[in-house]
């Protein structure tokens, strides 16, 4: 089982405002920073978010996230059918050796 | 241009071996921490393990501690996982990545991935 947990699905509408979760606890989320990532179909995973809420360049200003205590939340705006794919967040997980943490990813359907 | 290519990917019997390898070009490869990343088919992401810019460090996922080995070749640009003992769980496509440190987990540069087929 992921250490992160996310919701298996979300939907929504184009031009809507869609919000994915993330929760963990305070040995990932709570005391690391949190990456956001988004795989297209049969593609590599790409960086969408970094450090918690920055974007790398060439992100679109419509994506967007925070942190708070153990939970992270990536907001797509003005959402487009091209926004269709499976988002992942990660984050390090100090338990016994330390390892890398991917939540279970969320499958984003634009209706 | 930065570029991952990663090879060694096959078919192998439980409790065989396979080296992968990730030939890196365009960027100081020896300046930065890498990672392996694998995804079974149809499932999430799973981070495997992590090595950092100099090789001193590692880190593997429980799933993998004491069967895979991470390694690099900085003269080459080159990095390896060497898989032994190999499970059917293991299946998956392995994606090597840049990482800014092995603990911030930021990859902003993926290979394309190589496939893992544990079966008899």
């Amino acid at each position: 089982q992921p250490v992160l947990t996310q919701p298996p699905s979300a939907s929504g509408t184009p031009g809507q405002r869609v919000t994915l979760s993330c929760s963990g606890s305070s040995s990932n989320i709570g005391s690391n920073t949190v990456n956001w990532y988004q795989q297209l179909p049969g593609t590599a995973p790409k960086l969408l978010i970094y450090s918690n809420n920055q974007r790398p360049s060439g992100v679109p200003d419509r994506f967007s996230a925070s942190k708070s205590g153990t939970s992270a939340s990536l907001a797509i705006s003005g959402l487009q059918s091209e926004d269709e794919a499976d988002y992942y967040c990660a984050s390090w997980d100090d338990s016994q050796n330390g390892s890398g943490a991917f939540g279970g990813g969320t499958k984003l359907t634009v209706l | 241009e930065v570029q991952l290519l990663e090879s060694g990917g096959g078919l192998v019997q439980p409790g065989g071996s396979l080296r992968l390898s990730c030939a890196a070009s365009g960027f100081s490869f020896s300046s930065y921490a890498m990672s392996w990343v694998r995804q079974a088919p149809g499932k999430g992401l799973e981070w495997v393990s992590g090595i950092n810019y100099s090789g001193g460090s590692t880190y593997y996922a429980d799933s993998v501690k004491g069967r895979f080995t991470i390694s690099r070749d900085n003269s080459k640009n080159t990095l390896y996982l060497q898989l032994n003992s190999l499970r059917a769980e293991d299946t998956a496509v392995y994606y090597c990545a840049t990482v800014t440190t092995v603990t911030t987990l930021r990859s902003d540069y993926w290979g394309q991935g190589t496939l893992v087929t544990v079966s008899s």
